[in-house]
């Protein structure tokens, strides 16, 4: 069975940084594309970023272009997010979420985590 | 950036009801158009992927349709579990955009 878990949501300050990681277990992780998506509390599905199976080719949301930062490793069959100069526009909970193949552009997302939530606020 | 347009935002239906949902992309991306479900509460699901082929364990009575920047999501007969927010989002280019939502309500 599939899952995706995130850790690592919270409190912040606008400003400051914070490091979202997923955990992927019950498939082979490194042979696909993983993806971030977020949604503010009672809003819709906001894309965010995604990462190829290899790393090889990372896409970005405009709205957090140069600010987040995607990885993963697939060792540890792991996806992270560090976010840096958040503002009170990136308060949501966030997916990580399993595409249907390796590389990015992906198709579906076939597979989501139950989403950490990232609160910016003074 | 392709812009995701749905509509209508919000629909009020009864059971057994035939639904449409539309999606308009602001450019073509060709069939790479996905439908998502999302309950109150529920992480999103994919119903329908490649804008027609539906997704395993996906109930029949939702359809997929439309190619280039047209598309649509049909519920057959709305069944009780169905009222929930449906999305639409294009895969063919980076950033994968989502539609707005529309919510189908009880009516």
């Amino acid at each position: 069975e599939v899952q995706l878990v995130e850790s690592g949501g919270g409190l912040v300050q606008p400003g400051g940084s914070l490091r979202l990681s997923c955990a992927a277990s019950g498939f082979t992780f490194a042979d696909y594309a993983m993806h971030w998506v977020r949604q503010a509390p009672g809003k819709g599905l906001d894309w965010v970023s995604a990462v190829s199976w290899n790393s090889g080719n990372r896409a970005y949301a405009d709205s957090v272009n140069g600010r987040f930062t995607i990885s993963r490793d697939n060792a540890k069959n792991s996806l992270f997010l560090q976010m840096n100069s958040l503002t009170s526009e990136d308060t949501a909970f966030y997916y990580c979420a399993k595409a249907d193949r390796g590389e990015v552009p992906s198709d579906h997302l076939d597979h989501w985590g139950q989403g950490t939530l990232v609160t910016v606020s003074s | 950036d392709i812009q995701m347009t749905q509509s209508p935002s919000s629909l009020s239906a009864s059971v057994g009801d035939r639904v449409t949902i539309t999606c308009r992309a602001s450019r073509s991306v060709g069939t790479n158009l996905n439908w998502y479900q999302q309950k109150p509460g529920k992480v999103p699901k994919v119903l329908i992927y490649a804008a027609s082929s539906l997704q395993s364990g996906v109930p029949s009575r939702f359809s997929g349709g439309g190619s280039g920047t047209y598309f649509t999501l049909t519920i057959s007969s709305l069944q009780p579990e169905d009222f929930a927010t449906y999305y639409c989002q294009q895969s063919y280019s980076t950033p994968h955009t989502f539609g707005q939502g529309t919510e189908v309500e009880f009516k």
